[in-house]
């Protein structure tokens, strides 16, 4: 069974640009989340998605967005990038119903905000 | 809302020696607990889960956690390390009566086996 994946591996920005990253979770997953990992302050969780919807969000900007396809994947769009905003960009995934269950985490998205 | 308290940042250890990572949590609701594992540039992998029932939760390649309600802990231990251990060790809480189950993790604690 495959993994969480995430594209792409690496992503090179300056200040003010856009970006996007993506995710396709576990197969038969329904629920993403992602979360950023920075340097200094550790893993933050940023949005929750759940049969196409946002769920939850945590205390990030609005110029942190994204969403959910019909297939359940996801992007996360950065706007007006920061050079805090590089950081490891982390999606997981879940069976969605169950707050039981695990969140599988995918390998992330390096972004770096020059 | 719930905060995470990983006491030491790094933790040396050589190897066949046990480690105990130290974990202490806040929170007015009642949470899960989780310990997940990051090596070098990698994403996280589930350690191990505390849900209810046993206090003392076994979870992949030879860890264990005990659950201490009264002093809010969630340790982890490992009799007897190998240098495939070395990692980024974090442990994580989420809210029972919180469906979406969103994670609150710790600081990290970087686990170093040295030969």
């Amino acid at each position: 069974e495959a993994g969480v994946t995430q594209s792409p591996t690496h992503l090179i920005k300056t200040r003010a640009q856009h970006a996007t990253l993506r995710c396709s979770p576990i197969s038969g997953h329904t629920s993403v989340y992602w979360y950023q990992q920075a340097l200094g302050l550790g893993l933050q969780f940023l949005l929750w998605y759940d049969e196409g919807e946002e769920r939850n969000r945590g205390n990030f900007p609005p110029r942190f967005s994204g969403r959910q396809f019909p297939n359940y994947s996801s992007e996360l769009n950065v706007n007006a990038l920061e050079l805090e905003d590089s950081a490891l960009y982390l999606c997981a995934s879940r069976l969605a119903g169950l707050s039981t269950d695990t969140q599988y985490f995918g390998p992330g998205t390096r972004l770096t905000v020059l | 809302a719930q905060s995470v308290t990983q006491l030491d940042s790094q933790v040396p250890v050589f190897e066949e020696a046990p480690v105990e990572l130290r974990c202490n949590y806040s929170s007015s609701v009642s949470v899960y607990l989780f310990w997940y594992v990051q090596y070098p540039n990698q994403g996280l992998q589930l350690l191990l889960k505390y849900l209810s029932g046993s206090t003392l939760v076994k979870g992949i390649n030879g860890f264990e956690a005990e659950f201490n309600k009264s002093q809010t802990s969630f340790h982890l231990r490992k009799p007897s390390v190998h240098i495939s251990d070395t990692a980024e060790y974090f442990c994580a809480v989420s809210d029972q009566n919180n469906a979406g189950n969103m994670l609150t993790f710790g600081g990290g604690t970087r686990l170093m086996v040295k030969p």
